[in-house]
């Protein structure tokens, strides 16, 4: 069972212009709703993160939409730029017994063009 | 301040071999959480582990795969007679605290099984 559907698989933006990938979860114990960043060869590094008790939140050119009720949640780029390209994932984290897992989607591809 | 340390960063065994990959934390931080990323996929969740403890094991292959945390020294996570299946980047991750939201990601090591 795949508890956290992301997508796109990739998107390709001109630079200037907004990404918007998406992120669907079914398990409502979730307490946690970070974005992750990774590079070719490196770790994952958090980008942004949320809790379920806010809808949205901003940290420069970042943004997290977030639907409780629909249980989804967004990662927005304003103004992207050719150094913004890499893979994203989602990552909810477990509640209840699972409160230290993370469970990481499958991942978008960003290509931001000059 | 360092970062979440992994080694080695590369690792080649033959089928049969046992691997030892391992992981220091940042400082100050007594979780630490292992994730493993096959080639085009997100990462998976394996074990989550305090000083001297698991806490949670359920992603853990029932066979072969085991993981420490001691009180002193790096995390060790170790896969024995590793077959080719077991070529994949693992991550580990470090948080401060129960209760802290956010882990923070080593550079990985990547397992290649010949």
């Amino acid at each position: 069972q795949q508890q956290v559907k992301q997508s796109p698989q990739s998107l390709i933006v001109q630079k200037g212009g907004i990404s918007i990938i998406n992120c669907a979860y079914e398990n409502t114990a979730f307490d946690y709703f970070p974005w992750y960043q990774q590079f070719p060869g490196k770790g994952p590094a958090l980008l942004i993160a949320i809790r379920p008790d806010v809808s949205e939140k901003k940290e420069g050119r970042f943004t997290i939409s977030f639907n409780k009720s629909a249980k989804q949640f967004s990662l927005h780029i304003m103004d992207s730029q050719p150094g913004d390209s890499a893979t994203y994932f989602c990552a909810p984290r477990g509640g209840g017994t699972s409160y230290g897992k993370l469970t990481f989607g499958q991942g978008t591809i960003l290509t931001v063009h000059p | 301040n360092a970062g979440v340390m992994q080694n080695p960063r590369h690792l080649v065994r033959r089928r049969g071999q046992e691997a030892r990959l391992r992981c220091s934390p940042m400082k100050g931080h007594s979780h630490v959480y292992w994730y493993r990323q096959l080639p085009e996929e997100g990462l998976k969740f394996m074990v989550y582990l305090q000083k001297e403890n698991i806490i949670d094991e359920s992603g853990m292959p029932k066979e072969r795969f085991s993981a420490e945390f001691p009180k002193e020294g790096p995390s060790i996570l170790r896969i024995q007679q590793v077959v080719r299946g077991d070529s994949a980047a693992y991550f580990c991750a470090s948080s401060p605290r129960t209760g802290e939201y956010e882990q923070y990601f080593g550079p990985g090591t990547r397992l290649t099984v010949t």
